[in-house]
């Protein structure tokens, strides 16, 4: 089983609509982050947390929102979608004692319409 | 800030033969360096890593990369191609106090049998 999974995988939503992104992982690592990756401009950091209890904003958090609900799970979500928020989105985490080497999961692809 | 430069958006190679791809970053010190490859429909996952000591690094699927200090260099090297390596490849610096990863645009490798 992947050690970092993201729920959906694809996604196809509407301006305005509320949608949330979905990140799990087994590796028992405490750091998580969300990046959006776009033609051209590689990846770029949304959101990232260092426990539970630590959220911190990327460069790009505007128009997002995340929650840590667990150490495992760090959800994703668009509060208000619109066209320029289609992109691939990737979770990944990293442990302070792997020296900040971080593990990615296989990305959800959103196209909002 | 950071920042880091892949200078070559899109390389293509014939099967068998040598690969280079440039990476150059901009830290007051020595950062973390990372290089990650991207396949198509695919995440990313971790091809090596320079953190310290001898500047030559090796990964996997025999892709190499050396840091060189006087260049803020970290280039990617493979010395013969296979078709299974065209995909995406991402060069990426942590420097330890931002906590966070910066990603260059990625180069693009096409292998052509």
């Amino acid at each position: 089983d992947a050690d970092v999974t993201q729920t959906p995988r694809n996604r196809i939503t509407k301006t305005g609509k509320r949608i949330m992104l979905e990140c799990s992982q087994t590796k028992g690592h405490d750091r998580m982050y969300w990046y959006r990756q776009d033609p051209g401009l590689g990846l770029r950091l949304i959101y990232y947390s260092f426990d539970v209890k630590d959220i911190n904003k990327g460069e790009i958090s505007d128009g997002y929102s995340v929650s840590r609900q667990a150490q495992a799970k760090f959800s994703l979500s668009l509060e208000s979608a619109i066209p320029n928020q289609t992109a691939l989105y990737f979770c990944a985490t990293s442990d302070l004692a792997g020296q900040e080497t971080q593990y990615f999961g296989p990305g959800t692809r959103l196209l909002v319409l | 800030a950071q920042s880091v430069t892949q200078p070559d958006i899109h390389i293509t190679v014939s099967e068998g033969a040598s690969l280079e791809l440039r990476c150059n970053y901009s830290y007051g010190a020595t950062p973390y360096l990372f290089w990650y490859v991207q396949s198509p429909g695919q995440g990313l996952q971790l091809l090596l890593k320079y953190f310290s000591g001898d500047t030559l690094v090796q990964g996997i699927k025999g892709f190499e990369a050396e840091f060189k200090r006087s260049q803020s260099s970290f280039n990617l090297r493979k010395p013969s191609v296979h078709w299974s390596d065209a995909a995406e490849y991402f060069c990426a610096v942590h420097t330890g106090t931002a906590s966070k990863l910066t990603f260059g645009t990625g180069t693009r490798l096409q292998v052509t049998l």
